[in-house]
Formats: C-alpha cells, sequence, structure tokens
C-alpha cells in the first residue's frame, strides 16, 4: 500500500517569513495530492491540492510542487500571518475513474507563526 | 451549502460497552469515508463507502467495528465492545463520485474510552 512520509514534525517560522512542508510518497500509481490543515477540535479543511498531470498550483499566498519521477511534493506558504498556525497534512491516493480510494496521509507538520 | 454533519462531537465510555458514531455527508456526495485519527497522527482511513456499498473496508477491525450507509445517505460506525486502544477522534469524510477528488471532512466525535 501507499506510505507518506512528512518533514518536519514541527516548523516555527517568524511571521512574514515563508514556510514549506515536504512530503514523499511510495506508491507510483498515486495521482492526487492534496493539503489539510487541521485546528485544534477542527476535522481537516483542505487548503491546495494537486494531480499528477501538473507540476505546480499556486493559490495567493499557497502553492504546491509536485516531482512525480522523485516521488515527492511540497507545500509553500509566503508572508506568513499568525492564522496560518496550524497542524497541515499531506496525502496521496489514486483515482482510477471509478471512484477515488481513501486517503493515505503522513504525520502532520505543526506549524507556528511567532510574532 | 452545508458541510458533512457528525454526531457526538464527543462521547467518554467505559471500555468493554458499545458506542455509535453518526455521519450525514454532504448533499449529493456520493462517496463517504471514515477515518480513525490517533493522537499527533494523521487520519487512517477505515472504510470508504459509494453510495450504499462498502467497496474498501480492509483497514476496518472487523471483529469489533462495523459500519452500515442505508439508503446510500447516512452512515453509522459501530465499535462494540469498545476498547482502551479505540480511544481517537472519528472522521467522516464525503465527495463527489465523478470529477472532482476533493473529499470534505466533519468535525469528528471525539471517543475516550476508559
Amino acid at each position: 500500500g501507499e506510505n507518506v512520509e512528512q518533514h518536519p514534525s514541527t516548523l516555527s517560522v517568524q511571521e512574514g517569513d515563508s514556510a514549506v512542508i515536504k512530503c514523499t510518497y511510495s506508491d507510483s500509481a498515486s495521482n492526487y495530492f492534496p493539503w489539510y490543515k487541521q485546528e485544534l477540535g477542527k476535522g481537516p479543511q483542505l487548503i491546495i491540492d494537486i494531480r499528477s498531470n501538473v507540476g505546480e498550483k499556486k493559490d495567493q499566498r499557497i502553492a504546491v510542487t509536485l516531482n512525480k519521477t522523485a516521488k515527492h511534493f511540497s507545500l509553500h506558504i509566503t508572508e506568513t500571518q499568525p492564522e496560518d498556525s496550524a497542524v497541515y497534512f499531506c496525502a496521496a491516493s489514486r483515482d482510477s475513474g471509478g471512484g477515488a480510494d481513501g486517503l493515505t496521509f503522513g504525520k502532520g507538520t505543526h506549524l507556528i507563526i511567532q510574532p | 451549502e452545508a458541510g458533512v454533519v457528525q454526531s457526538p462531537r464527543y462521547k467518554i465510555i467505559e471500555k468493554k460497552q458499545p458506542v455509535a458514531f453518526w455521519c450525514n455527508p454532504i448533499s449529493g456526495h456520493n462517496t463517504l469515508y471514515w477515518y480513525r485519527q490517533n493522537l499527533g497522527q494523521g487520519p487512517e482511513l477505515l472504510i470508504r463507502y459509494e453510495n450504499e456499498e462498502a467497496v474498501d473496508d480492509s483497514q476496518l477491525p472487523k471483529d469489533r467495528f462495523s459500519a452500515e450507509r442505508l439508503k446510500g445517505v447516512d452512515s453509522t460506525l459501530k465499535i462494540q465492545p469498545a476498547e482502551l486502544g479505540d480511544s481517537a477522534v472519528y472522521l467522516c469524510a464525503s465527495r463527489v463520485r465523478e470529477g472532482r477528488n476533493e473529499q470534505f471532512f466533519g468535525p469528528g466525535t471525539r471517543l475516550t474510552v476508559l
């Protein structure tokens, strides 16, 4: 089955600086890679995703890059703000057209924005 | 549009007792997932439904866990009997079957087994 590794487990950055979280996956059949943000006591919230036919995707301050050959993908947050503080999860799954498999998640990164 | 609804939000039970969690997915979402999230970990898939059919229950501990999705809408996840190691957050997610991949999660049910 799929295995997703995520680093670092904790990341502390100064407000206004950039944050980068990296993930690797093992199953070359995986073709969908979402990122979720989870705040305390809440369910994961999708913030951005990318499919395997795209190398990069950006949405305002958030961007995701994918390297299929190396089987790794990264989340980039620029101009960090206090409200970006949360736990971030990367995930991977296969969508065969007949329905998407369940997501395999990384262990999460606790992002701390220092004022 | 209402999100995924789960109840109860919190549940505390003694070990060996039964417990059930309920999920109402986003209207029109054919695919429903149950995940378990242990403290400090990412969610792990328990079961996936396509309409009323369980198409992937390989990770569901079938000796004590059961699930159903009658009429392909609401779903219930049950544990009987609960063990100390079942303490976790149980998350429900739903997705439109065709086209978009996004899974939308509910707030979860936090289970504490004493």
